[in-house]
């Protein structure tokens, strides 16, 4: 059967100040890499991408940045608003396939 | 362009009865994903599709699930018969080929 989810952790920021949403992978052949937000009673919502070939990537008032040699993904949002409180996973294309990674709920406190 | 569409949006069904959700991908979108998220944990792949053949189903969780995508367009998750640990919210997504998934509002299946 199918094993028990994990928890999802947490992060709770002060409005206003950075947020950065750490991730693991494990498989060095991943070549695509995307953050999504959840918000409530919504599905997925695309942030930003970045590929295998580049180590960061900006769009507005957010930052991926892509560290192969330790398999680590990161998403940086800067000024952290209460809209962006939510869940906010990462993604990897893995021998064509999509697959979440855990994912960690972000708490904006005013 | 229209979205990635789910129907019901909500589904409460007794255990032991059969559900149907279905998912209407991006047209022109090859892949299509059925995901599936428990209250409050992590999004859990369950099968891809590209074009109408299942390219893994590797996160099927038993032989009660069935996933179907004839012609290559829209496709049904039917549970059968559903338990109560199959609670949870469904996500199907479709994407181009390498391309990042666009994932539907997702059906919250209640079973009681």
């Amino acid at each position: 059967g199918e094993s028990v989810g994990l928890h999802l952790p947490t992060l709770s920021v002060q409005e206003g100040d950075n947020s950065i949403i750490n991730c693991a992978y494990s498989n060095s052949a991943s070549d695509y890499f995307i953050w999504y937000k959840q918000e409530s009673g919504k599905g997925p919502q695309f942030i930003i991408d970045i590929r295998s070939n580049m180590d960061k990537r900006q769009g507005q008032r957010v930052t991926v940045l892509l560290n192969k040699t330790v398999k680590h993904l990161s998403l940086q949002i800067a000024a952290t608003q209460p809209g962006d409180s939510a869940v906010y996973f990462c993604d990897f294309n893995q021998g064509g396939k999509l697959i979440f990674g855990q994912g960690t709920e972000l708490s904006v406190k005013p | 362009e229209a979205g990635v569409t789910q129907f019901p949006s909500h589904s409460v069904i007794e255990k032991g009865q059969t559900v149907t959700l279905r998912c209407d991908p991006i047209s022109g979108h090859d892949n299509l994903y059925w995901y599936r998220r428990v209250m409050g944990k992590e999004i859990k792949f369950l099968l891809h599709f590209v074009k109408e053949s299942k390219q893994d189903e590797s996160g099927m969780p038993n032989n009660r699930f069935l996933a179907e995508r004839t012609g290559g367009t829209y496709s049904t998750l039917k549970v059968q018969p559903a338990e109560l640990e199959d609670s949870g919210v469904y996500f199907c997504a479709s994407s181009q080929v390498g391309g990042q998934g666009t994932f539907g509002s997702g059906t919250r299946l209640t079973v009681v």
